[in-house]
């Protein structure tokens, strides 16, 4: 089976504009996560969506948010950015019955 | 609220060594407990996880983690460490809410390993 896949890999923004990041879970898993890790606040859980609906939210701004598509694609978009939004932000599908998370390798966003 | 600690942010072990890594964790249940492997510039890596029953759990590489309730433990462990095993390694707490599982992840130990 193909990994999950995070599309683009690098991207470089200018303070207030906005970015949406893609992510392709496994084949067959309907639930996907998203992360950010920064050196300085580390790996912090930001949503998770499951058959289309946002099932957990982490303890991020509104600026943050997503949605999953019917194949079980998702995309994260961030409006408004800001400097400190620059981080690794990781994407994890799972197949909700096994409980573990497989991550992809990331969107490397950089907000100048 | 869960929280995990490892308590090492640096360690260098030579090749051929012994290697333990600690992790602490609080949560009000019994928990979920992952090790994941991050290498530079990459995703990370589900080495291991804990869910019930036998609590000593073998991972893939080689890596074992051992789950003591008594101590809010889930050490990982390795008897001879390669070169290739140098990499960031996360312990990780799962919390199931909503019918999902949400991580809670420790900050990290960075691993180097000497020739």
């Amino acid at each position: 089976k193909a990994g999950v896949t995070q599309t683009p890999r690098y991207l470089i923004k200018t303070r207030g504009q906005q970015v949406t990041l893609s992510c392709s879970p496994i084949s067959g898993h309907r639930s996907v996560s998203w992360y950010q890790q920064t050196p300085g606040q580390g790996l912090q859980f930001l949503f998770e969506y499951f058959s289309e609906t946002q099932r957990n939210k982490g303890n991020f701004p509104g600026r943050f948010s997503g949605r999953q598509f019917s194949n079980s694609r998702s995309e994260m978009n961030v409006s408004t950015l800001e400097l400190g939004d620059s981080a690794l932000y990781l994407c994890a599908s799972s197949d909700d019955t096994r409980h573990e998370q497989y991550f992809g390798p990331g969107t490397r966003l950089t907000v100048t | 609220a869960q929280s995990v600690t490892q308590p090492d942010i640096h360690i260098t072990v030579s090749e051929g060594a012994s290697l333990e890594l600690r992790c602490n964790y609080s949560y009000g249940a019994t928990p979920y407990l992952f090790w994941y492997v991050q290498s530079p510039g990459q995703g990370l890596q589900l080495l291991l996880k804990y869910f019930s029953g036998d609590t000593l759990v073998q991972g893939i590489k080689g890596f074992e983690a051992e789950f003591k309730r008594s101590q809010s433990s889930f050490n990982l462990r390795k008897p001879s460490v390669h070169w290739s095993d140098a990499a960031e390694y996360f312990c990780a707490v799962g919390a199931l809410r909503n019918a999902g599982n949400m991580l809670t992840f420790g900050g990290g130990t960075r691993l180097m390993v000497k020739p």
